[in-house]
């Protein structure tokens, strides 16, 4: 059964810092991967989606990139700004119309 | 720049009251799914919908729930006898079509029930 687990549940960084947030997931066999913006009582925003085939995808100041062999992913941000504060979800998809399966998130708070 | 819709933003009922959450698509999407996020915990995958039949769903999709897409552009969840634990943030997500990976969400809809 496929687990996705991110690390750290919350961060905290100063304004204008570089920050790493981590996922893994047990089973290989995904067919992509996103990571996902939420704001708190808000819906999810899509930030970056990455094929099973790619290493990674870049949106402005976010790159993600993806071991699908070890089972990781990475959501960098450059230069962090207080806007950034949000939850960040990973989440996998395991099939072209399948579902997606979410980790618990990562709450970003940037400090001013 | 198209976007999913759902209505209500927040529903609050009593226990063992029927209800309908509503969702509009965008329109040219053929996947269909419902999401439901109990505060605090993950979002999980409740059913996914394509070609008018359901492809997939949760074990959480008992036969309390059922998807129907109406018309052209409405896309609803219901939920026949509601429970306490049904409480939650419940989103809609569309995907345009094969070769299109991507799920968009909608808002969500808070369900409290009381």
């Amino acid at each position: 059964k496929q687990e996705v687990t991110q690390i750290p549940a919350a961060l905290s960084v100063p304004e204008g810092e570089n920050l790493v947030l981590n996922c893994s997931f047990t089973d290989s066999a995904i067919y992509n991967l996103q990571w996902f913006r939420q704001d708190p009582g808000k819906g999810l925003t899509s930030l970056l989606l990455i094929q099973s085939s790619q290493r990674e995808q870049t949106s402005g100041r976010l790159n993600a990139s993806l071991d699908k062999s070890s089972g990781r992913s990475t959501l960098y941000i450059a230069a962090s700004q207080p806007g950034d504060s949000a939850t960040y979800l990973c989440a996998v998809s395991i099939g072209r119309d399948d579902k997606i399966i979410f980790g618990k998130g990562t709450r970003l708070h940037i400090l001013p | 720049e198209p976007e999913v819709t759902q209505t209500p933003s927040h529903q609050v009922t009593q226990m063992g009251q029927e209800v309908i959450l509503r969702c509009v698509p965008i329109s040219n999407h053929l996947y269909f799914y419902w999401y439901r996020q109990i505060l605090g915990q993950k979002v999980e995958f409740l059913v996914s919908f394509y070609n008018n039949e359901i492809s997939e769903k949760s074990e959480i999709f008992d036969d309390q729930f059922s998807v129907e897409r109406p018309d052209g552009s409405n896309f609803t969840l219901k939920i026949r006898s509601t429970k306490l634990e049904d409480s939650a943030m419940y989103f809609c997500a569309s995907r345009l079509g094969q070769a299109s990976y991507e799920q968009y969400f909608g808002p969500g809809t808070r369900l409290t029930v009381t």
